[in-house]
């Protein structure tokens, strides 16, 4: 089945270490999408590519990168992961930005740090 | 600033009675909204959208209803049942790409 496969599904960091996960798709979509998600909270938008035009959410922190090597992979490194990080972290892609092309999530990864 | 409001974090209805999700927002500008599903470890699933050209779409058990005027729209399911035990998420789209969500509503069908 077509989907998008995010990896590790759990992450473990120490306090400043760089940690990167991973979300790739097999369903060909233009745009792939970060959100971080805390406890009872609405996910919210870090970024996003269509193609390689990455465009970055203002209030997203310097702490957060990602890169698209190519259509299906795409990256969020977070630098120096402080306590405030540890989130579920869901990827999403979709065709385009038009109505009828909803974003398809992954299961996420949740990033704990100690 | 949360744009999209669920003001009940949770809901319990009884198998085979009716479930009524709300969803309060703030931008006018919003003109498409969406419900998302999601089972635990899982990632969201889309489930039904309207436009809002529209006041009411349906699918199957799901109805979706926007009032603009009063900046609200509601998610119905009849009959419930008990693989509709989930969290649903309410999202609005503008002129752009961005989508903006609400918090989520947990819904627990009983037997």
């Amino acid at each position: 089945d077509a989907m998008v496969i995010q990896n590790p599904r759990y992450q473990v960091t120490q306090f400043g270490k760089p940690v990167t996960l991973s979300c790739s798709q097999t369903l060909n979509h233009n745009v792939m999408y970060w959100y971080q998600q805390k406890s009872s909270q609405a996910p919210k938008l870090l970024f996003h590519y269509y193609d390689k035009d990455f465009n970055n959410e203002a209030d997203t922190p310097d702490n957060f990168q990602s890169r698209r090597p190519n259509t299906s992979f795409c990256f969020l490194d977070i630098r120096s992961p402080g306590l405030g990080d540890a989130a579920m972290y869901l990827c999403a892609t979709s065709r385009g930005y038009s109505e009828n092309q909803p974003q398809h999530f992954g299961d996420g990864t949740r990033l704990s740090i100690l | 600033d949360q744009q999209v409001k669920q003001n009940s974090p949770s809901l319990s209805v009884q198998e085979g009675r009716i479930s009524i999700l709300n969803c309060d927002y703030t931008n006018s500008m919003f003109d498409y909204f969406l419900w998302y599903k999601k089972y635990p470890a899982e990632g969201p699933t889309f489930l039904i959208s309207i436009s809002s050209i529209k006041d009411k779409n349906e699918d199957g058990r799901f109805t979706v209803f926007l009032n603009k005027s009063a900046k609200h729209l509601s998610l119905h399911i009849v009959p419930s049942q008990p693989g509709d035990s989930a969290v649903y998420f309410c999202a609005a789209k503008g002129v752009e790409y961005k989508l903006s969500f609400g918090a989520g509503t947990t819904v627990t069908v009983r037997a």
